[in-house]
């Protein structure tokens, strides 16, 4: 597509639940970023995908979250049994070259806003 | 690891002035540097970047960056500013050979006042 796109732009869920996100980055691109930016704060960074291959998964807050990119093109951000210092803005961002690039343009979506309540 | 500081939470500005938002950054190894603007309700959009080379580094929309690296500094600038430039302003690293990973600062808001 023409740029990256996610959906929802807005979730609202009770503590509990669980919330799958959506990421769907540029068609070219290689690899895949996910970030998190709580209120008043600059995004964190959550993992990444080169393709499918998830390489680096550190900044994950716990093992209820987990992020899939199962074809090396659309992504999910999965995060079960929601709790409320879970809400933030989680972010996907992409870009073209994949492997050790730390020059390489990051593009990011619109973000999702995630409530939870 | 790597640090980013924005000092400044909110720049009010009239259109037309010129401004200054600061950036610090702390690293034990060389980074690359970049500013991110968001405008309301969009995605963050890469302004400018600094990889190697000139430390003055050109952007979009009028904006400009100085790398100086004994200051640990890179602060965005523009000479003079107009009404749509009021968004939030992100300044982030990312370590040389490491993961494409982003470190960023808490933001800055330039809020451009008629």
């Amino acid at each position: 597509g023409a740029g990256v796109s996610q959906s929802p732009r807005y979730k609202v869920t009770k503590r509990g639940q669980d919330v799958t996100l959506r990421c769907d980055p540029i068609s070219s691109h290689a690899t895949l970023y996910w970030y998190q930016q709580a209120l008043g704060q600059g995004p964190e960074f959550l993992t990444y995908f080169n393709y499918e291959a998830q390489p680096d998964k550190s900044g994950l807050p716990s093992d209820r979250f987990s992020a899939e990119r199962p074809e090396g093109s659309i992504s999910t951000l999965t995060i079960q049994r929601t709790e409320q210092r879970d809400s933030a803005m989680y972010r996907c961002a992409s870009s073209l070259i994949p492997g050790l690039a730390g020059e390489e343009t990051q593009y990011f979506g619109p973000g999702t806003r995630l409530l939870v309540l | 690891a790597q640090s980013v500081t924005q000092l400044d939470s909110q720049v009010p500005v009239f259109e037309e002035a010129p401004v200054e938002l600061r950036c610090n950054y702390s690293s034990s190894v060389s980074v690359y540097l970049f500013w991110y603007v968001q405008y309301p309700n969009q995605g963050l959009q890469l302004l400018l970047k600094y990889l190697s080379g000139s430390t003055l580094v050109k952007g979009i929309n009028g904006f400009e960056a100085e790398f100086n690296k004994s200051q640990t500094s890179f602060h965005l600038r523009k000479p003079s500013v107009h009404i749509s430039d009021t968004a939030e302003y992100f300044c982030a690293v990312n370590r040389r050979g490491a993961t494409n990973k982003l470190i960023f600062g808490t933001g800055t808001l330039l809020a451009v006042q008629p």
